[in-house]
């Protein structure tokens, strides 16, 4: 059984920094890609990023370009989002989710509150 | 980027009936890359349908996904008690993947 656990959700102030974690059990980790999707309280879903199973490509939406950096260790089979420069319109919950286009499985979610 | 506008914002059905949610994209999406996923209260979305029309593995063929182009549907035939929820519909076709704001189906 495909399972994600995000990890790493706190509050932190603005222009603070934080990094979340990601465990993931069930598949067979480095044969597939993974990304990190938000959803601001009250809001719809955000696609943030996208790493590809080997982990040499990324993507990032244009809000969290320069700010975010998406990474995974394939011998721990864990995915990472290393946030930086935080903003309050960066409140939400993140999700893992297994997928680059189409997110099959997600995790739980993580919430990370920037407020002073 | 695509943007994705649901309608209604908020379906008041009852057990039984056929609900039937409105995915409009404002420019064509292509090869008709359509997500819809379910998401209930304090959890993570589901996903439900890909490719417009292709249910994803262990759901029931209640929840079927159709359209083309900029206008795509999620039906649901008959609403059982567990159907109950927000749905959310995505494209992939165009980078920036994008969500729209969310269907809520509540009970009448």
């Amino acid at each position: 059984e495909v399972h994600l656990l995000e990890s790493g959700g706190s509050l932190v102030q603005p222009g603070g920094s934080l990094r979340l974690s990601c465990a993931a059990s069930g598949f067979t980790f480095n044969n597939y890609p993974l990304s990190w999707v938000r959803q601001a309280p009250g809001k719809g879903l955000e696609w943030l990023s996208y790493i590809s199973g080997r982990g040499s490509s990324t993507y990032y939406a244009d809000s969290v370009t320069g700010r975010f950096t998406i990474s995974r260790d394939n011998s721990n089979n864990t995915l990472f989002l290393q946030m930086n420069s935080l903003r309050g319109d960066d409140t939400g919950v993140y999700y893992c989710a297994r997928g680059d286009v189409v997110f099959h499985y997600w995790g739980q979610g993580a919430l990370v509150t920037v407020s002073s | 980027e695509i943007e994705l506008t649901q309608s209604p914002g908020t379906l008041s059905l009852s057990p039984g009936e056929r609900a039937t949610l409105s995915c409009r994209a404002s420019q064509t999406i292509s090869r008709n890359y359509v997500a819809w996923y379910q998401q209930k209260p304090g959890q993570a979305p589901r996903l439900l349908i890909y490719d417009a029309s292709t249910r994803a593995t262990g759901i029931s063929d209640r929840f079927s996904g159709g359209g083309s182009g900029t206008d795509f549907t999620l039906t649901i035939s008959r609403l059982e008690p567990e159907d109950f929820a927000l749905y959310h519909c995505q494209q992939y076709g165009t980078s920036p993947w994008t969500f729209g704001q969310g269907t809520k189906v509540e009970i009448k």
